[in-house]
């Protein structure tokens, strides 16, 4: 069975300094993965998705994440966060039937 | 194209009332997920349909619940006698395709339906 596991619920940080929001994952199948955020009040928007090849992908506002097989993980870096990134932030992976599973998500505060 | 549209938008209901939740997929999109989101916590599937037919509810509280995606109009959901434990987001998604298809990967999501039971 698929599970996705973000190890942190919250990641504070300043302005302009550098994030990771941590993802493992748990498959059985092929691997495809995603991460969504989620704006207060609102649905999720697609950020990046890893599907197949380059095991490092990019989203068009400067986050991007790499697939490690080898440790199981989808973890989302920026290398220069701003304060409109404040957001909740899921990771999910494909589960039977096209569905998704998502992890409990990690709120991610950005401080002036 | 006006995406995944989802209403009402905020539902309030008293205990034991029902709650029916609508879901139009986007043009073209003959798959549809539901998804609850409770306070604090990530979304869980729920159920997926296609038109007319429930292809998975594995997610689904065994009681109460119900969902549908009638040939014409939107996807239902459902909840009889609703308490205070269903107070919750539900978010619909749809896919164009169905599992195993090229570009089956990605549902786009509505905005979701924020459900209060007092």
């Amino acid at each position: 069975a698929q599970s996705v596991t973000q190890l942190d619920s919250q990641v504070p940080v300043f302005e302009e300094a550098p994030v990771e929001l941590r993802c493992n994952y748990s498959s059985s199948v092929s691997v495809y993965l995603f991460w969504y955020v989620q704006y207060p009040n609102q649905g999720l928007q697609l950020l990046l998705k890893y599907l197949s090849g380059s095991t490092l992908v990019e989203s068009i506002n400067g986050f991007e994440a790499e697939f490690n097989k080898s440790q199981t993980s989808f973890h989302l870096r920026k290398p220069s966060v701003h304060i409109s990134d404040t957001a909740e932030y899921f990771c999910a992976v494909i589960g039977g039937y096209n569905k998704l599973i998502f992890g409990a998500g990690t709120r991610l505060a950005v401080h002036p | 194209n006006a995406g995944v549209m989802q209403n009402p938008r905020h539902l309030v209901r008293r205990r034991g009332q029902e709650a029916r939740l609508r879901c139009s997929p986007m043009k073209g999109h003959s798959h549809v997920y539901w998804y609850r989101q409770l306070p604090e916590e990530g979304l869980k599937f729920m159920v997926y349909l296609q038109k007319e037919n429930i292809i998975d509810e594995s997610g689904m509280p065994k009681e109460r619940f119900s969902a549908e995606f009638p040939k014409e109009g939107p996807s239902i959901l459902r909840i009889q006698q609703v308490v205070r434990g269903d107070s919750a987001a539900y978010f619909c998604a749809s896919s164009p395709v169905g599992p195993g298809a090229a570009g089956a990967n990605v549902l786009t999501f509505g905005a979701g339906s924020r459900l209060t039971v007092l």
